[in-house]
């Protein structure tokens, strides 16, 4: 099975740098997404990581540690529409469609 | 851009109704997903389809059923609804794992179901 972890809630000013965790446990590792969800809205996807390392995307950029199971998301100059809930999901697997979802991280910016 | 729609935005029906969730994508993607999404649970797959006829159980598949008739609809039924799936419901599509190893799953804008 799969066990994903994120915070819950984090707040963080506008104009600030914000790094979201995921911790993940897969048996046999495919890829990692990121995906932004504003309320009431379908998720978008933001990044993708299959090796270690970072990637990056402008604002966002995505890290990945395949031995550590272990990921971040860091979002650079936030702007208050950032506001939103962010999901880590790993593929469940080799050779695997499927995503598994973590519950998400709701992010507050504030003025 | 990929387009996925559900032909429902809110939609609220009485128990033991069947009901039907239509969605549509127009990118000719093999593989279609449902999902359904509820506070503190988060996102969880009902059930996919990587093809024309072709269907898996995902996590949650107890009490619905899937058609995949035609490669670019995937529908969700309710065989008899019941007050524990009012939920948020959210389709999504994706190219095949061979074709495109990074390519990620697009979602339509949902359907929230409520069952009286």
């Amino acid at each position: 099975g799969q066990n994903i972890d994120q915070p819950t809630e984090m707040t963080a000013t506008e104009g600030a740098i914000v790094q979201i965790n995921c911790t993940y446990q897969t048996s046999g590792f495919n890829g990692l997404f990121w995906y932004q969800q504003h309320a009431g809205e379908a998720p978008t996807f933001l990044s993708y990581n299959v090796l270690d390392g970072l990637e990056e995307k402008g604002r966002f950029s995505s890290f990945l540690s395949r031995s550590k199971g272990y990921s971040y998301l860091l979002l650079k100059e936030l702007q208050m529409k950032d506001s939103a809930s962010y999901l880590c999901a790993p593929r469940k697997g080799a050779g695997s469609y499927q995503l598994t979802f973590g519950k998400g991280t709701k992010l507050s910016v504030i003025p | 851009d990929v387009k996925v729609t559900q032909s429902s935005r809110y939609l609220v029906k009485r128990t033991g109704e069947k009901v039907f969730l239509e969605c549509v994508q127009d990118m000719d993607h093999e593989n279609m997903f449902w999902y359904r999404q509820d506070p503190g649970l988060g996102l969880r797959l009902i059930y996919f389809s990587y093809d024309v006829k072709m269907k898996e159980k995902g996590d949650i598949p107890e009490g619905y059923s899937v058609s995949r008739e035609k490669k670019e609809r995937f529908s969700l039924i309710l065989e008899s609804a019941s007050t524990n799936q009012t939920s948020m419901y959210l389709c999504a599509s994706s190219l095949g794992l061979g074709q495109a190893h990074n390519q990620p799953q697009h979602f339509g804008d949902g359907t929230r179901l409520s069952i009286l």
